[in-house]
């Protein structure tokens, strides 16, 4: 079975701050992860995934995310926060034999304050 | 740009009645999706198809949910007799393959309240 756990339901940041979204995963086998945005009342906007190779990865809107084995982490971070990067975001993991079935973590509502 | 449309996007609905939601997804994408998404939750899988054909509802409630996609297209979810636990967000989603890794894309969603 596979789960995902993001640690902190809020985070708060000043603009132009650094942004760290936690996020670790449970997996038996190689995951597949990936980090999602969601504003209010919206479905949600992938920012990024982890299959295989490179273990650092680039997303849209500046965000890039880290998968690190060793610690079961691919925690989401953006250098300078901008007003528009407020939303919650949602990490998730996907693995075979489940096929491409998503398992999200409870997601974190990121505040950006001016 | 292509993408995936649900109807109703609002529902309120008394307890005991009947509710549909209506998906139908991006052109061409074999994989459809049907997640809850509990207020302060994550979003949780309820159904998928390939094609016409489930290939994982082991988290729908089979007693009052059931879904259905008839033409391997668009798709609708029922829920008969709705409760109050059922309010929730509904989304759909498609993906090209359900091949592990396939982008799945999302609709706006369907919020439910029942009263």
């Amino acid at each position: 079975a596979q789960s995902v756990t993001q640690l902190g339901s809020h985070v708060s940041v000043s603009e132009g701050a650094l942004v760290l979204l936690r996020c670790n995963y449970s997996s038996s086998v190689p995951p597949y992860l990936f980090w999602y945005v969601q504003y209010p009342n919206q479905g949600l906007q992938l920012l990024l995934k982890y299959t295989t190779g490179a273990t650092l990865v680039k997303g849209i809107n500046g965000f890039e995310a880290e998968f690190k084995k060793s610690e079961t982490s691919f925690h989401l971070t953006k250098p300078s926060a901008h007003m528009s990067d407020a939303a919650e975001y949602f990490c998730a993991v996907s693995a075979a034999p489940y096929g491409n079935k998503l398992v999200f973590g409870a997601g974190t509502i990121l505040r950006v304050k001016s | 740009e292509a993408e995936v449309a649900q109807s109703p996007r609002y529902k309120i609905t008394e307890k005991s009645q009947a509710v549909a939601f209506w998906c139908d997804p991006i052109s061409g994408h074999a994989t459809l999706y049907w997640y809850r998404q509990i207020l302060g939750q994550g979003p949780e899988l309820l159904v998928q198809f390939q094609d016409e054909s489930v290939v994982d509802d082991s988290q729908l409630p089979k007693d009052r949910f059931s879904a259905e996609r008839l033409k391997g297209v668009d798709s609708t979810l029922k829920i008969q007799p709705a409760e109050l636990g059922d309010s929730a967000m509904y989304l759909c989603a498609s993906s090209f393959t359900g091949a592990l890794g396939t982008e799945a894309f999302f609709g706006q969603g369907t919020r439910l309240t029942v009263v």
